[in-house]
């Protein structure tokens, strides 16, 4: 059964980096089939897609965030990483990790996120 | 950006009724619709994706209907585990975006 698991500092100060690592397990990370995201929920809050990356190393990601996000893989410890620089109160949020699944037809794509990893808070605070 | 907006914000209920939450995009797409539920203190759970196909082991009483623009959520007879709030997603277009969730409460 795929898993993933999150980890990194809870706290960040304000103008620093957030950076955070989603562990894969049960399943290889580097399926052709698969992309790997990142949302995060502010407290209280809805959803947010952050962005995604395929193990062949091609991103995208959301415009809102784009000029302060970077997602990396390795393929060697079947993980991928998040980093966020430059970040004020409104990165708080519990960031998660998943799996992104879906299929083409000749219009366009449907894709899905499943499963999810737990989730970890990160503050931003001095 | 597709905005997803949620109707009701909260709703209140009782265990065996039949509730429906409906999902409302800014632009018309096809089935790119997907479904979750999230607890207290839990990653959200996918139930239903592409607006109509259930996913393995949610279920039967969880239903996705829709296109378009106008996609709903259905729960048949609802059981206890699944007070819950309820989120829709598009991935018609980038960015994916979510609704702001469906809070469904015991009445």
């Amino acid at each position: 059964q795929l898993q993933l698991q999150e980890s990194g500092p809870g706290l960040v100060k304000p103008s620093e980096t957030l950076s955070l690592t989603c562990t894969v397990s049960g399943g290889s990370i580097s399926s052709s089939s698969y992309y790997w995201g990142w949302i995060r929920q502010p407290p209280g809050k809805g959803l947010e897609w952050i962005g995604n990356i395929h193990y062949n190393g091609s991103t995208y990601f959301n415009p809102s965030l784009k000029s302060r996000v970077s997602i990396s893989v390795d393929t060697s410890k079947n993980e991928f990483s998040l980093k966020v620089t430059s970040v004020t109160a409104a990165d708080t949020a519990v960031y998660y990790c998943a799996r992104r699944l879906g299929y083409c037809s000749s219009a366009s794509c449907v894709n899905w996120f499943d499963p999810w990893g737990q989730g970890t808070l990160v503050t931003v605070s001095s | 950006d597709i905005q997803m907006t949620q109707s009701p914000s909260s709703l209140s209920a009782s265990v065996g009724d039949r509730v429906t939450i409906t999902c409302r995009a800014s632009q018309s797409f096809n089935t790119y619709l997907n479904w979750y539920q999230q607890k207290p203190g839990k990653a959200p759970k996918l139930l239903i994706y592409a607006a109509s196909r259930l996913q393995t082991g949610v279920p039967s009483r969880f239903s996705g209907s829709g296109a378009g623009t106008d996609f709903t959520l259905t729960i048949s007879s609802l059981q206890p585990e699944d007070f819950a709030t309820y989120y829709c997603q598009q991935s018609y277009s980038s960015p994916y975006s979510f609704g702001q969730g469906t809070y469904l409460e015991i009445k």
